[in-house]
């Protein structure tokens, strides 16, 4: 079974922050994502990575930037947090081949104080 | 642009009760994917089923069943006889045949609560 973990499954940080949201999934899947998931709003892609240093922006990737050094790990990061980032983060991973199914971690609720 | 509309944000039942969950979609594309996934207390979204554009034959897993209608732009979603494991947040997505990364769009989700 494919396994997707998120370093946190809850986090409250303090606004103006830096907060680091890890992932890591083992079955050397090329893709990864994030998203967030809010209330009557479903989820929502910030960025992913197709490959190792690979990365594109996704719908909502304002205060966000992401980091892939090692294929299995994928990073994101709050430059600044701020209490509109309070949320749900919600990693995945997949393989390239379109339209592979994602598989998604746990999740990370964070809250921003 | 692409969008995913699930209309009813919570549904509640009675265990062995019928329910239909809708998904509407909107996409310019004349090939695309749909999926639904679920979403157990746990958090994790379980990936459910994948159906493409080209293929509007209805599916059956067990209790689940889905109605694909291009017609309509619909992927409805079935649960028969509903069983109190079922309570989750059910989540419809799009994606493009071609979508860089495997890109999908969701819906915003309806929880449904089955109760004993």
């Amino acid at each position: 079974d494919v396994k997707v973990t998120q370093s946190s499954r809850y986090l409250v940080k303090r606004t103006g922050e830096k907060v680091f949201l890890e992932c890591v999934q083992d079955m050397d899947h090329e893709n990864m994502f994030w998203y967030r998931q809010d209330p009557g709003l479903g989820l929502r892609l910030i960025y992913f990575s197709y490959d190792v240093k690979m990365k594109e922006k996704g719908d909502i990737p304002e205060g966000y930037s992401v980091s892939r050094e090692k294929k299995e790990r994928f990073s994101l990061i709050l430059e600044s947090a701020s209490t509109n980032q309070t949320s749900m983060y919600l990693c995945a991973s997949s393989w390239r081949t379109a339209p592979s199914p994602l598989h998604f971690g746990n999740g990370t609720r964070l809250t921003v104080t | 642009a692409q969008k995913v509309t699930q209309a009813q944000t919570e549904i509640s039942v009675v265990e062995k009760e019928d329910v239909t969950l809708d998904c509407v979609y909107e996409t310019r594309d004349t090939t695309y994917y749909l999926f639904w996934y679920k979403q157990p207390p746990s958090g994790e979204l379980v990936f459910l089923i994948r159906r493409n554009s080209f293929d509007e034959q209805n599916e059956i897993s067990g209790r689940y069943s889905w109605n694909f209608q291009k017609s309509t732009s619909s992927f409805n979603f079935t649960i028969t006889a509903s069983q109190v494991v079922d309570s989750a947040v059910y989540f419809c997505a799009l994606s493009r045949i071609k979508a860089a990364g495997n890109k999908l769009t969701f819906g915003g989700g309806t929880r449904v609560l089955v109760k004993p």
